[in-house]
């Protein structure tokens, strides 16, 4: 079964600071990697994705990711915490051949002044 | 990208009753999809609607308390029917476009 973990459900880090939110997969076979973000009372937002080729992938606002495949994980990144990052993160898988998106429970980005 | 509206963006309803959700999209679309958000959870698949066919549910989900439309290529409805409090939820169309999905905001139903 396809599967997508999130270990942190919340993540708390001070605004200027680095900060990461973590992502495993479980996949049978070669998956495609998405982050999204959900601000309060909104829908999700595409972020990046990781599809084949460079392992670091590079986003929107200043957010990158990634890809091991050894660890089987995608990290979510960014250098430098904005207040405004604060947000609901989500990670999805989805097998090249398919059209089935699974997502992770989420993680709560809180980034104090 | 696909710009996706909803409507309504939020509705209070009666335990009983039934309420259809709609979603237009700016661009044709072959697949779009229905999910169910609970507050502060993760998305759950509902459904897969496909223009010309029969929507196709997933586990946990059935046609009689979701039915679904897809009349044209840019326009679906869910129907949540005979709604109860654990109904109360986020429900989110969203369609795959260039590989990604795109969500549109959300309609916030609330049971009572």
């Amino acid at each position: 079964a396809q599967s997508v973990a999130q270990p942190e459900d919340q993540v708390n880090v001070a605004e200027g600071n680095p900060l990461t939110v973590k992502c495993t997969y479980s996949v049978s076979g070669n998956p495609y990697l998405f982050w999204y973000v959900q601000y309060p009372n909104r829908g999700l937002q595409f972020l990046l994705k990781y599809i084949t080729g460079d392992n670091l992938v590079k986003g929107s606002y200043g957010f990158e990711a990634e890809f091991n495949k050894s660890q089987t994980s995608f990290h979510l990144k960014k250098p430098s915490a904005l207040v405004s990052d604060s947000a609901l993160y989500f990670c999805a898988v989805r097998l090249y051949n398919f059209n089935k998106f699974y997502f992770g429970s989420g993680t709560k980005l809180n980034v104090k002044p | 990208s696909a710009v996706i509206s909803q409507k309504p963006s939020r509705d209070i309803c009666q335990r009983g009753t039934s309420l259809t959700i709609q979603c237009q999209v700016d661009s044709q679309v072959t697949m779009m999809f229905w999910y169910r958000q609970q507050p502060g959870q993760s998305l759950t698949l509902i459904a897969t609607a496909n223009q010309g066919s029969e929507a196709t549910y997933e586990s946990g989900f059935v046609i009689d308390k979701f039915p679904i439309s897809r009349p044209n290529l840019t326009f679906s409805t869910l129907t949540v029917s005979n709604m109860s409090p654990e109904d109360s939820s986020i429900y989110l169309c969203s369609v795959d476009s260039t590989g990604e999905l795109f969500f549109g905001e959300g309609s916030r139903l609330t049971v009572l």
